[in-house]
């Protein structure tokens, strides 16, 4: 079965600061990975999603993320935080098993931006 | 741009009475999911359809739960007796425009169940 780990519940940095936020996956062939963020009383909004092809992708409001296959990763990235950055976020991973393509979610990882 | 609704964003509810929160997906989407996220926990899988009928469902989509496409624009989810720990906030979300992968989900900004 495939999961989806965040290793980090809370991230705390300062406006401006470079960001990452961690995801490992597990799953047996080559996944589909997301990463979707969500603000306060909102929906889930697609950052960025990896296929195939350039491990390196880029997403909106200047996200990105690498896949990296020997490590099982998909972090994602922004060199400089904004204060309405502040939401949280989750990785995802599909398809399922089976080929059933149900992205399966990571418990999320709330970001705090300090002014 | 095209957006998946969900109505109501709030309900509030006594146990063992019966919900329905609707959705609309994308209308040119094929495959339509609903998932759920209890407070301070992850978004957990509810079900899937595609077709017309269930394509997967979770282990915690038991028989409490139901959902329908009655007319080709709505999709709604039925618990039928609520419990305490049926209290979520619950998305809808749709994808897929072809017969290959979904791909992305589009989701709704949920409805918030409260179950008192």
């Amino acid at each position: 079965a495939q999961s989806v780990t965040q290793p980090d519940i809370h991230i705390t940095v300062s406006e401006g600061a470079s960001l990452e936020l961690r995801c490992n996956y597990s799953y047996g062939a080559t996944p589909y990975l997301f990463w979707y963020v969500q603000s306060p009383g909102q929906g889930l909004q697609l950052l960025l999603k990896y296929f195939s092809g350039d491990t390196l992708v880029q997403g909106i409001k200047g996200f990105e993320a690498e896949f990296k296959r020997s490590q099982s990763s998909f972090n994602l990235r922004k060199p400089s935080v904004h204060w309405s950055d502040a939401a949280e976020y989750f990785c995802a991973v599909g398809p399922a098993s089976g080929g059933s393509y149900i992205p399966t979610f990571g418990r999320g990882t709330s970001l705090i931006v300090h002014p | 741009e095209p957006e998946v609704t969900q109505t109501p964003s709030h309900q509030v509810t006594q146990m063992g009475q019966e919900v329905i929160l609707r959705c609309v997906p994308i209308s040119n989407h094929l495959y339509f999911y609903w998932y759920r996220q209890i407070l301070g926990q992850k978004v957990e899988f509810l079900v899937s359809f595609y077709n017309n009928e269930i394509s997967e469902k979770s282990e915690i989509f038991d028989d409490q739960f139901s959902v329908e496409r009655p007319d080709g624009s709505n999709f709604t989810l039925k618990i039928r007796s609520t419990k305490l720990e049926d209290s979520a906030m619950y998305f809808c979300a749709s994808s897929g425009t072809s017969g290959g992968p979904p791909g992305e989900l589009f989701f709704g900004e949920g409805s918030r169940l409260t179950v008192l």
